[in-house]
């Protein structure tokens, strides 16, 4: 089983900053990742699938980055409503998906 | 509109037995890859079972044997059937929808419902 490991654990941005959050996988998954935002009391929301792509109705200052083992989720203008968790999510090794353990997202 | 709604979830002591529900509007669940998916307090989310349109249903190791996915083509629902409930199964248990496409990823998700075990 593939173990994907997020960092930081929290991150606290100004709004209109660069965040930048890192996903790492103990084997290659080549591009098959996903990215989530989870907001409080909400389920997750597909933000990037395929690593880069992003998913249908996400904003454009979400993009996404890497492959193997090494991944990037960058929110290039960050805005008070992106307050949330945000998991990564491997696919290459079916059954089982894992999930990363989150990166939390402060507004500072 | 397309969406999912679970319920079902509660209390249940060790050893017990509670059944999920999960009802999809705006699609069909017999046409899609279906899955549950829970997070435990404070913890990244963790696959639980994936059931193919074929029917056929993969199990993670953590609950493989006491947990059993059905569906019920006439209403549109999944169901989760957990026996033998353990301490470490107290989380949110989400209905999710994968992508249509070779991407293992979910791009619909239910509320979710909160399973507590516990005497």
């Amino acid at each position: 089983e593939k173990v994907m490991t997020q960092s930081p654990a929290t991150l606290s941005v100004s709004p209109g900053e660069r965040a930048t959050l890192s996903c790492r996988a103990s084997q290659s998954v080549g591009g098959n990742l996903a990215w989530y935002q989870q907001k409080l009391g909400q389920a997750p929301r597909l933000l990037i699938y395929g690593a880069s792509t992003r998913a249908t109705g996400i904003p454009a200052r979400f993009s996404g980055s890497g492959s193997g083992t090494e991944f990037t989720l960058t929110i290039s203008s960050l805005e008070s409503e992106d307050s949330a968790v945000y998991y990564c999510q491997q696919y290459n090794d079916w059954p089982p998906v894992t999930f990363g353990g989150g990166t939390k997202v402060e507004i500072k | 509109e397309v969406q999912l709604v679970e319920s079902g979830g509660g209390l249940v002591q060790p050893g017990g037995s509670l059944r999920l529900s999960c009802v999809a509007s705006g699609f069909a669940v017999t046409n899609n890859y279906m899955s549950w998916v829970r997070q435990a307090p404070g913890k990244g989310p963790e696959w639980v079972s994936t059931t193919y349109s074929s029917g056929d249903t993969y199990y993670a190791d953590s609950v493989k044997g006491r947990f059993t996915t059905s569906r019920d083509n006439s209403k549109n629902a999944l169901y989760l059937q957990m026996n033998s409930v353990r301490a470490d199964d107290t989380a949110v248990y989400y209905c999710a929808r994968k992508r249509g496409d070779h991407h293992w990823c979910f791009d619909l998700w239910g509320r979710g419902t909160l399973v507590t075990v516990s005497s």
